[in-house]
Parts: structure tokens; C-alpha cells; sequence
């Protein structure tokens, strides 16, 4: 167990409607990090968020958005679904923004289905 | 950019075979490398890391050496059991970096 926890566990929903992810790091993690994982793209890296801001952005869709609140759990909120944005998505978490380099500890992950 | 190339996979060995999946990288830089195991049905977990050239990483029996000149990272084990079928993610990560960058993954199956 990484200690970083994830719900839910699965989630099904149609396309165009709206869903939310939540993360909650390590005790004491400060940074928490957002990956999509599907068949076709592999692991990606969304973005990161360090002590509720914004630390770096990757492959995420504008119809995505993220944030960490002030107790460090975070939510990854995706809308408009698409077929496509059914994947696996991972959280993970660090003590520390970058500067490391940190082990990431993962969450066991959503599983996202659009239908 | 960063990039993680990893052996096809998919891999089946019997009980008791030794195993290599291979792993090389494009990075500017020294970044540190990281084997990551996926166990099905479950998340991403750290198997073993290594931050520096000729560094080695060990855990649970796989060891992964840092070779710079060759950019590679591979990951072996002496004589692997049933319980170690899994997928495998290679990965970099640059200090000052925010994220991972990780491989496509090599899948394993190991047979009775």
C-alpha cells in the first residue's frame, strides 16, 4: 500500500457529461501528480500540483482542469467526455515540487469507461 | 525531448529462467531512472531507482545498473517466480523535473 488513495474505484458514464477524480496523498506529501494511462498513448502525464498550485502541465486537454485544495487532496475534473478519455488514471504523489529527485508513490488508480 | 524506449514485450518464461527487459533512454543531461511494476489490478509501484552513472538498483532480486555511455537501464532477475507476472515501466525523471517520463511497459509472464 503507497498510501496515496483514489476514488472511485471505477467509474462509467456517457459521453458529453462531466466526472470527478479525487486523490489524496501521503502524509506529508506535498505535491500531487495526475497520469492517464490508455492502450493507445501509454502512461502520460497530465499535471502537477505542489501545495495547492499549479506546478507543470503536460498532454492535458483543455477540457480538463485540476486542483489541490488547502488539506493537499487534489481532483482531476474532466468534461465533455469522449469515447477516448476512457483510460486508467493514476495519482501519485512526492514530498517535494522537483529539485529531487523523488519517488512518485502511486494511487491504484480510476478506471474511467465512456460509453 | 525525454524519451524511455523499452523492449516488446509481451514476455513468458518458465519458473526459475532468468530475465532481462531492456531499457534505454534520450534525455539531455543525467537524469535518475526508475523500474516501476504494475501487478494486475493494482497501481504503479517503485521496484527499484538510481540517481547517478554505475549506480545499481536492487529490490526483491531485480537489480537495473545506470550505464550512461550506453544510455541504458535494464532490468534482470537471476531466476524469476509466478508471483512476479506484471507489467514493467521503465522511467526517467530530471532533477528539477516535475514528471516522469515513462517507457510503453513490457508485460510478463512467468509459467509454472
Amino acid at each position: 500500500d503507497s498510501g496515496v488513495t483514489q476514488t472511485p474505484k471505477h467509474l462509467i458514464t456517457a459521453t458529453g457529461q462531466r466526472v470527478t477524480l479525487r486523490c489524496s496523498p501521503r502524509s506529508g506529501d506535498l505535491s500531487v501528480y495526475w497520469y492517464q494511462q490508455s492502450l493507445d498513448q501509454g502512461l502520460q502525464f497530465l499535471i502537477q500540483y505542489y501545495n495547492g498550485e499549479e506546478r507543470a502541465k503536460g498532454n492535458i486537454l483543455e477540457r480538463f482542469s485540476a486542483q489541490q485544495f488547502p488539506d493537499l487532496h487534489s481532483e482531476l475534473n474532466l468534461s465533455s467526455l469522449e469515447l477516448g478519455d476512457s483510460a486508467l488514471y493514476f495519482c501519485a504523489s512526492s514530498p517535494r515540487g522537483a529539485g529531487g529527485p523523488y519517488e512518485q508513490y502511486f494511487g491504484p488508480g480510476t478506471r474511467l469507461t465512456v460509453t | 525531448g525525454d524519451s524511455v524506449t523499452q523492449m516488446e514485450g509481451p514476455v513468458t518464461l518458465s519458473e526459475e529462467a532468468f530475465l532481462t527487459i531492456n531499457c534505454t533512454y534520450t534525455a539531455t543531461g543525467y537524469p535518475s531512472l526508475f523500474w516501476y511494476v504494475q501487478y494486475p489490478g493494482e497501481g504503479l509501484q517503485l521496484l527499484l531507482k538510481a540517481t547517478k552513472a554505475d549506480d545499481k538498483g536492487s529490490n526483491k532480486g531485480f537489480e537495473a545498473t545506470y550505464r550512461k555511455e550506453t544510455t541504458s537501464f535494464h532490468l534482470e532477475k537471476g531466476s524469476v517466480q509466478v508471483s512476479d507476472s506484471a507489467v514493467y515501466f521503465c522511467a526517467l525523471l530530471h532533477a528539477g523535473a516535475n514528471n516522469l517520463f515513462f517507457g510503453t511497459g513490457t508485460r510478463l509472464t512467468v509459467i509454472p
